[in-house]
């Protein structure tokens, strides 16, 4: 089963605002990767974190590798409406290249 | 990243019927992966495909229901056999160069009647 919790399941904000989310375990990853997927798409990535502490951007997303390495967050500023979709987590236990992976956050927008 | 395609993008299947999924690179990887996803849910990892050899399957996938090849280092294929309505799911390949960013194709969406 699955051994990383991502919260929240889904969230309605308003275009304009900041969202956060994030991913926690009780065990150590070597790695976390941040996913976003469309409808009738593949997961496409967006961040991948390799040190502990380490906080990365790319354009209005910035993630963090949490510094106990059981956690990341994943957070999106000024909301567009194509931030709309499903962001998945993603991390490496034992560097073997096998991914565990989060539930997911569905992002919605509201009119 | 890699470009990857799927073929096919979809197909409506009747049960007790089988599926080839192909997956192709751009490019050689290191590693091909395939996922099954069902409605709503996250990713399942069904098996690592092993150029030249036996596919690695995980626990709850068996190689009589999802055999696998990898002839070579662009290329892969997932059957789904002898096919039942809970086979109904998206079915994702992903590769990676060596790291662990996995890049996915868009998906084959898999509807068994």
């Amino acid at each position: 089963g699955q051994q990383l919790n991502q919260s929240p399941q889904s969230m309605f904000i308003q275009e304009g605002e900041d969202v956060s989310m994030n991913c926690t375990s009780s065990s150590i990853f070597n790695t976390w990767l941040w996913y976003k997927q469309d409808p009738g798409e593949g997961p496409v990535l967006l961040i991948a974190l390799y040190k502990a502490g380490e906080l990365t951007s790319n354009g209005r997303l910035t993630a963090q590798f949490g510094i106990t390495r059981k956690d990341s967050f994943l957070n999106i500023s000024a909301s567009i409406p194509s931030d709309v979709g499903i962001y998945f987590c993603a991390g490496d236990r034992n560097s073997n290249y096998q991914l565990i992976w989060g539930a997911g956050t569905k992002l919605i927008i509201k009119p | 990243s890699a470009v990857i395609s799927q073929k096919p993008s979809r197909d409506i299947c009747q049960r007790g019927t089988s599926l080839t999924i192909q997956c192709q690179v751009d490019s050689q990887v290191t590693m091909m992966f395939w996922y099954r996803q069902q409605p709503g849910q996250s990713l399942t990892l069904i098996a690592t495909a092993n150029q030249g050899s036996e596919a690695t399957y995980e626990s709850g996938f068996v190689i009589d229901k999802f055999p696998i090849s990898r002839p070579n280092l662009t290329f892969s294929t997932l059957t789904v056999s002898n096919m039942s309505p809970e086979d109904s799911s998206i079915y994702l390949c992903s590769v990676t160069r060596g790291s662990n960013e996995q890049y996915f194709g868009p998906g084959t969406r898999l509807t068994v009647t």
